[in-house]
């Protein structure tokens, strides 16, 4: 069974700083998505970045990276020039092999401080 | 042009009550689902089905009972409402492949009192 786990709870950082968030996962299926989502107070999901198993490089969307280690099973998602908006959860996530579904983590819970 | 639409927003009622959750998706994607997110957070699949069919349901109390009319609508109807149903419920829609990112609705905040 897939497993998608999330270490940090919570984590506070200055703005402008860059953040790390940490995701690890765990599936036997070679081929694979790793996704991540970011939801604010206001309750939304929001779509931030990609990352297939086969993918050569790392994924960037903007300010975003995923800092893919493949054979660590590693995924973590790095904020560049954090802002005060970017305090929310985020969740990490994977698509089953089946591609029925999302499986998620827990959660980190970021705080960005002025 | 919102892309994952589901209604209502909040809905608070009492134990016992039947309620339904109206999901649409304007993205053309074969696949829908239904999430619930607990008081701490997690998300957990409840339904999915692609193409008007199912094909997950995450051992769901049979009070739960989804229903597909055609690809872009995924409404959720629960009977006998219990305290233990408080939750977000969120509607979610993809295309069918690995690579396929899922599209959210809002979610609706339902409150059993």
């Amino acid at each position: 069974a897939q497993k998608i786990t999330q270490t940090q709870p919570g984590m506070f950082v200055q703005e402008k700083e860059a953040v790390t968030l940490d995701c690890t996962y765990d599936t036997s299926d070679p081929s694979y998505g790793l996704f991540w989502y970011k939801q604010p107070s206001s309750g939304e999901m929001i779509f931030l970045i990609y990352q297939g198993s086969y993918d050569q490089q790392n994924a960037t969307e903007g300010r975003y990276s995923l800092n893919f280690q493949k054979a660590r099973k590693s995924a973590n998602l790095v904020i560049s020039a954090s802002q005060l908006g970017d305090s929310a959860m985020y969740f990490c996530a994977m698509r089953d092999p089946g591609a029925q579904k999302l499986v998620f983590g827990q959660g980190t819970r970021l705080t960005i401080n002025p | 042009d919102t892309a994952v639409s589901q209604t209502p927003k909040y809905l608070v009622t009492q134990m016992g009550n039947d309620k339904s959750i109206k999901c649409e998706q304007n993205l053309g994607h074969d696949t829908m689902y239904w999430y619930k997110q607990d008081s701490k957070k997690f998300l957990k699949i409840m339904f999915s089905y692609n193409n008007k069919e199912l094909i997950i349901n995450e051992t769901v109390p049979n009070r739960f009972s989804p229903k597909s009319p055609d690809k872009a609508h995924l409404n959720l109807h629960i009977n006998s409402l219990e305290l233990g149903d408080s939750a977000v419920y969120f509607c979610a829609s993809s295309l069918r492949d690995r690579q396929a990112e899922a599209f959210f609705g809002q979610g609706t905040r339902l409150t059993v009192v």
